[in-house]
């Protein structure tokens, strides 16, 4: 169970070029996930943190306008980085909560999303 | 803010020795501790976890330990072998934030046959 599903796994497109990633929780609910961003040999970095039905809450230093997170329905969030330049290009990866009582349940991720861009 | 620091950032072991990954963390409110083990290129996966109302839990060869006057936490991996290479990452989070997770700067972990 828990399982965390992310498309695409990998993007090059040119510089200009507005990206969606999809994330999607295949077999339970997600009220909330989660948008990191991770620089090669680096850490996770908290982008956004995605709920649904209202907007995201974005770290601070994350252009909101330039990172557009969509939680339209309890099992699908999208983050669409727009009009895409070289310095974007990173390694995504979504995480999302099994809904379960108690504040503090475990965060499951998705296989990221490799995005290239030229 | 909220901040995570993990160390060594690098770690090579013998096969069969014994590993440990240490954290600290500065929000005195968290209370709860989760370890990822990600291999290149692929998602983190939760390893182990530990809330703020328990010292230690264990897991077969993998253990926690959680000091919460000190603000430190802890990985213990016993009987190390090849495949636990990979990276490891520590994690705190404070419950009245929604499950947020403030990561450490990751570990990178070599166990040599």
């Amino acid at each position: 169970g828990a399982v965390v599903s992310q498309h695409p796994s990998r993007v090059i497109c040119k510089s200009g070029t507005s990206v969606k990633i999809e994330c999607r929780s295949l077999d339970f609910q997600a009220t909330t996930m989660f948008w990191y961003r991770q620089f090669p040999k680096q850490s996770l970095m908290l982008m956004a943190t995605s709920n649904e039905g209202s907007k995201a809450t974005y770290e601070q230093g994350v252009e909101k306008d330039k990172f557009l997170i969509n939680h339209a329905s309890l099992t699908l969030s999208t983050l669409t980085v727009t009009s895409a330049h070289p310095e974007d290009s990173s390694f995504y990866i979504c995480s999302a909560r099994v809904p379960q009582p108690g504040s503090n349940q475990p965060q499951h991720f998705g296989d990221g999303t490799r995005l290239s861009i030229l | 803010g909220e901040n995570v620091e993990q160390h060594p950032s690098t770690l090579s072991v013998q096969e069969g020795d014994s590993a440990v990954i240490k954290c600290t963390y500065s929000d005195s409110a968290s209370n709860y501790f989760p370890w990822y083990k990600q291999e290149l290129g692929k998602r983190p996966q939760l390893i182990i976890d530990i809330r703020s109302n328990v010292g230690e839990k264990k897991d077969q060869r993998i253990a926690v330990t959680l000091n919460k006057t000190a603000k430190h936490f802890s990985l213990h991996i016993t009987e190390t072998q090849p495949e636990d290479s990979a990276v490891y990452f520590c994690a705190a989070s404070r419950g009245n934030q929604g499950g947020k997770l403030i990561f450490g700067q990751g570990t990178e972990l070599s166990v040599k046959p």
